[in-house]
């Protein structure tokens, strides 16, 4: 089956840091994900973004499809940014699962 | 509102009880999804179900049950054969896949946490 890795597993931003999150995936696509799972455990859809570019305030999201990955931008951190963020995939053939990556757990120091 | 609802959001079990998860939706999806999560790991998918009145198992189905006798309902019952029930439990669901260029998001509920004693 596909493959999702997600890079780095952990990262430590002072607050008003900027930082990138990688999302590589072993084959082609129909559609992507980027989830925040806050500290209480509810899973928020960040971008749906199985190609292009998008925006929403101080996230953004690039996913180039040709080249397998995907990268979410957050710009000026914030302490409410901490919690893990999910990268997921829907492959062609899959009977429409989504496949997560592990995850990358964000902590954003005041 | 438009939504996926889990109920209860706290569930505590005495080992060797059957119980059940509640997973509602009134986002007129025919897909819905159970999903496993243990601490500090990732999402492990239990159940899912593309239609009304079918459902296929997902990586760690064992030791649960599942129903969709509804298109809004799709209640997960953790059984007392699944030997390390105690996790969070998360459903979600997004539109069926009819083929071709399809907006597709899948969204989640709150989460239920069952704690076996």
């Amino acid at each position: 089956g596909i493959q999702v890795e997600q890079s780095p597993p952990d990262l430590i931003l002072q607050e008003g840091a900027n930082s990138t999150l990688r999302c590589n995936f072993s084959d082609s696509v129909n559609n992507l994900q980027w989830f925040h799972q806050n500290p209480w455990g509810q899973l928020i859809n960040l971008f749906y973004i199985p190609s292009g570019t998008k925006q929403n305030g101080r996230l953004s999201a690039t996913t180039v499809a040709t080249e397998r990955y995907s990268l979410l931008y957050i710009s000026s951190s914030q302490t409410t940014d901490s919690g893990v963020y999910f990268c997921a995939v829907d492959p062609p053939g899959a009977n429409s699962k989504l496949t997560f990556g592990k995850g990358i757990t964000l902590s954003v120091r005041p | 509102d438009g939504g996926i609802t889990q109920s209860p959001k706290y569930l505590f079990r005495k080992e060797g009880q059957n119980v059940t998860l509640s997973c509602e939706q009134n986002l007129n999806h025919d897909a819905m999804y159970w999903y496993r999560q243990d601490p500090g790991q990732g999402l492990r998918l239990i159940y899912y179900s593309q239609i009304v009145n079918d459902f296929q198992k997902g990586d760690i189905a064992e030791g649960y049950s599942v129903s969709r006798e509804k298109k809004e309902s799709f209640p997960l019952t953790v059984t007392s054969a699944q030997k390390n029930p105690t996790a969070f439990y998360l459903c979600a669901s997004k539109r069926k896949v009819m083929g071709g260029s399809v907006y597709n998001e899948q969204f989640f509920g709150p989460g239920t946490r069952l704690t076996v004693l």
